[in-house]
């Protein structure tokens, strides 16, 4: 039982340049969630799921956007990257209207 | 003003000391409150939780929430260098966990 397993762990990218992040859960959670972690910020939700094939947006959404294709995976993909989109994104599941989530080990990203 | 605010340390103290760690928030209808723990370049997971005023107790942890003056704090009780981390406090008007607003989190040192 992994849990939340998110890849990739790091990255770095340029200025424009696109990339996916995936996140995975295997305790059949109907929710899920994508927050990023900012110093002197706190978690603050990008997107969320409520089940396979639905998608909402969270309190930062812009320059992001995301993909539940499968109830297992929750996408989060930056279609052309920016410096202020450098930050620590962590992937959380949920049962429904559970106060608990359980997050991933995150993904380091820096844009340059 | 943010909606949840907490001091951001770093909080040093010596091993078997008691450690208070508290939020304080703006938004009245918060209800359901947590405690989040989040080891160095890990994701965060669920500590305590309580719901409306009280203390609730779990081993050396102890919450407490008064919502009358909207702070709520966390106990430790003789503390370990493992548990060393940073303590982010989390709430929401209801357990919908796309409504969860984190506060930034105190970083929190105990030395042997």
């Amino acid at each position: 039982n992994a849990g939340v397993t998110q890849t990739p762990k790091f990255r770095v990218l340029k200025t424009g340049q696109s990339m996916t992040l995936l996140c995975a859960q295997d305790m059949n959670h109907e929710y899920m969630y994508w927050y990023r972690q900012d110093p002197g910020m706190g978690l603050r939700l990008i997107h969320y799921s409520v089940g396979e094939g639905t998608t909402a947006k969270g309190e930062v959404p812009d320059g992001y956007n995301v993909s539940r294709l499968k109830k297992q995976n929750f996408l989060l993909g930056l279609e052309s990257a920016a410096p202020s989109q450098t930050s620590v994104y962590f992937c959380a599941s949920s049962e429904v209207n559970s106060y608990e989530q359980y997050f991933g080990p995150g993904t380091r990203l820096t844009v340059t | 003003q943010k909606e949840v605010e907490q001091d951001p340390g770093p909080l040093s103290v010596p091993e078997g000391a008691i450690v208070s760690l508290n939020c304080t928030y703006s938004n009245s209808a918060f209800q359901y409150f947590m405690w989040y723990r989040q080891y160095s370049r890990k994701g965060p997971e669920l500590l305590m939780y309580t719901y409306s005023s009280g203390n609730k107790e779990d081993g050396r942890f102890t919450a407490q929430v008064d919502k009358s003056s909207k702070y709520i704090s966390l106990f430790i009780r003789d503390s370990q260098p493992s548990d060393s981390a940073t303590y982010l406090c989390a709430m929401s008007r209801d357990n919908y966990g796309q409504n969860f607003v984190f506060g930034p989190g105190t970083r929190l040192s105990v030395l042997p």
